[in-house]
C-alpha cells in the first residue's frame, strides 16, 4: 500500500475483553514501531522490530500486552483482560531502516476501554 | 523514559509570527527528527538532522542542533493557520535505535488568524 495502515480505526471494547490492533507497513521497510498516546500527551514506546524480531520489548506497560510480526510485514499488537487504563490511540509506524531515516505512521487506532 | 522533552508545552503566535519551539534530550544521538500531528492522529516528518549537522533548512521550517548542550530548536516563519498543529521532536538512541524513536511530549502550537 501508499502508507501505513493501521486497523481497526476505532475499537470500544469491555473491560475484561481482550483486543488486537493490527498494523500493515509500507512494503519494504524493516523497522516498524508500536508507540501509544494518551489524550493530550506525548507518545509512549511500546515496542520496535527490526525485521521479525524484537530486540527491546521493555517498553510494553504490563504482561497483558504483547506483539509479534511475521513474515517481516504485518504486526499485530494484542492487550488482553483489557483495563480502563489502557484507552489511548495506538499509533504504529514504519521505516526503511532503523537508523538515520523518517518513520511514517499510520492514523492510529483509537481504543476505549468502557 | 522520556528522552526528549519539548518547551514550550504550549505556544499561540499571531498568523504571519515566526515560531520557536525548543527541544531538549539526555543521551548522544544519531539523528533528531520533527514530526507534526494534528488533531490527534498520525504524525507526519517534517525534518531530520543528523548528529554531525547544525542547521538544517527545509521551506519555511529552520532546525538547528547544538550537540554540546543536548539541544534543538524548529523555527517555523511567516506562520500561517494552517501550521497549527503539536510540534514533536524525536530522537534515536545511539546504540543502534534498539529504543525506537523516542519522542517528547510536543508543543501545542496555535496560529491566531
Amino acid at each position: 500500500g501508499a502508507g501505513v495502515s493501521q486497523s481497526p480505526s476505532n475499537k470500544v471494547t469491555e473491560k475484561g475483553k481482550d483486543v488486537e490492533l493490527r498494523c500493515d507497513p509500507i512494503s519494504g521497510h524493516t523497522a516498524l514501531y508500536w508507540y501509544r498516546q494518551s489524550l493530550g500527551q506525548g507518545l509512549e514506546f511500546l515496542i520496535y522490530f527490526q525485521g521479525n524480531s524484537a530486540p527491546d520489548k521493555s517498553g510494553l506497560p504490563s504482561d497483558r500486552f504483547s506483539a509479534e510480526r511475521t513474515g517481516g510485514s504485518v504486526s499485530t499488537l494484542t492487550i488482553q483482560r483489557t483495563q480502563q487504563e489502557d484507552s489511548a490511540v495506538y499509533l504504529c509506524a514504519s521505516s526503511l531502516q532503523a537508523l538515520n531515516t523518517e518513520a511514517f505512521f499510520g492514523q492510529g487506532t483509537r481504543l476505549t476501554v468502557v | 523514559s522520556q528522552q526528549g522533552e519539548e518547551d514550550p508545552q504550549a505556544l499561540s503566535i499571531q498568523e504571519g509570527e515566526n515560531a520557536t519551539m525548543n527541544c531538549s534530550y539526555k543521551t548522544s544521538i544519531n539523528n533528531l527528527q520533527w514530526y507534526r500531528q494534528n488533531s490527534g492522529r498520525g504524525l507526519v516528518h517534517l525534518i531530520l538532522i543528523r548528529s554531525n549537522e547544525r542547521e538544517k533548512h527545509s521551506g519555511r521550517l529552520r532546525v538547528t542542533l547544538d550537540t554540546s548542550k543536548k539541544s534543538s530548536s524548529l523555527l517555523i516563519t511567516a506562520s500561517r493557520a494552517a501550521d497549527t498543529a503539536s510540534y514533536f521532536c524525536a530522537t534515536d538512541a545511539i546504540r543502534g535505535g534498539a529504543d525506537g524513536l523516542t519522542f517528547g511530549k510536543g508543543t501545542h502550537l496555535i496560529i491566531q488568524p
